[in-house]
């Protein structure tokens, strides 16, 4: 069975620092992972897609990894600040189209 | 360029009644997936549609709800006799043409709250 997971369900981070949220996937068989922001009671913003034959992708102040062998992929934010608050999700596509989400991980930036 | 529209952003019904959720794909877009994010839990695949086909509906219930995406026009998804478990956030999102090389970015619209009485 394909699964995403991510941990923790929950982070908390002093404003200004660096952090990286975690995602794991359970078939290295992955074509596409992307990571996408939520906002309470909002859409989802798509932030960075790594294909499988890439390794990385950044975007400004984030910065995201694909590592097919261990099956993780990591979200790098640096120097965070408040509006950085949100619930990241995590997604991968195996061999099809459709995305199989993790549960998230709510962050929380401390001004 | 408009992004993914879907309206209406908030529906109440009432136990049995119909509900019908419309989907607008970005332009240049033939390829529309729906999503459901129950409450407190994380979004699950419900069924990926291209223009007058379905091609993947293996995330839908057997019963009650289905989906098109016509020649002309938005995408639809259709929930007849709605419960209260069919009360989530369904959200749709859309992807270019595939081709051959694999995956393309899906951009995702921001969502029909469904409540139901």
């Amino acid at each position: 069975k394909q699964e995403v997971t991510q941990i923790p369900a929950a982070l908390s981070v002093p404003e200004g620092e660096n952090l990286v949220l975690n995602c794991s996937f359970t078939d290295s068989a992955i074509y596409n992972l992307q990571w996408f922001r939520q906002d309470p009671g909002k859409g989802l913003t798509s932030l960075l897609l790594i294909q499988s034959s890439q390794r990385e992708q950044t975007s400004g102040r984030l910065n995201a990894s694909l590592d097919k062998s261990s099956g993780r992929s990591t979200l790098y934010i640096a120097a965070s600040q408040p509006g950085d608050s949100a619930t990241y999700l995590c997604a991968a596509t195996f061999g099809n189209e459709k995305l199989t989400f993790g549960t998230g991980t709510r962050l929380t930036i401390i001004p | 360029n408009a992004g993914v529209m879907q309206n209406p952003r908030h529906l109440v019904r009432r136990r049995g009644q119909e509900a019908r959720l419309r989907c607008s794909p970005m332009k240049g877009h033939s390829h529309v997936y729906w999503y459901r994010q129950l409450p407190e839990e994380g979004l699950k695949f419900m069924v990926y549609l291209q223009k007058e086909n379905i091609i993947d509906e293996s995330g839908m219930p057997k019963e009650r709800f289905s989906a098109e995406f016509p020649k002309e026009g938005p995408s639809i998804l259709r929930i007849q006799q709605v419960v209260r478990g069919d009360s989530a956030a369904y959200f749709c999102a859309s992807s270019p043409y595939l081709g051959t090389s694999g995956s393309y970015e899906q951009y995702f619209g921001p969502g029909t709250r469904l409540t139901v009485t």
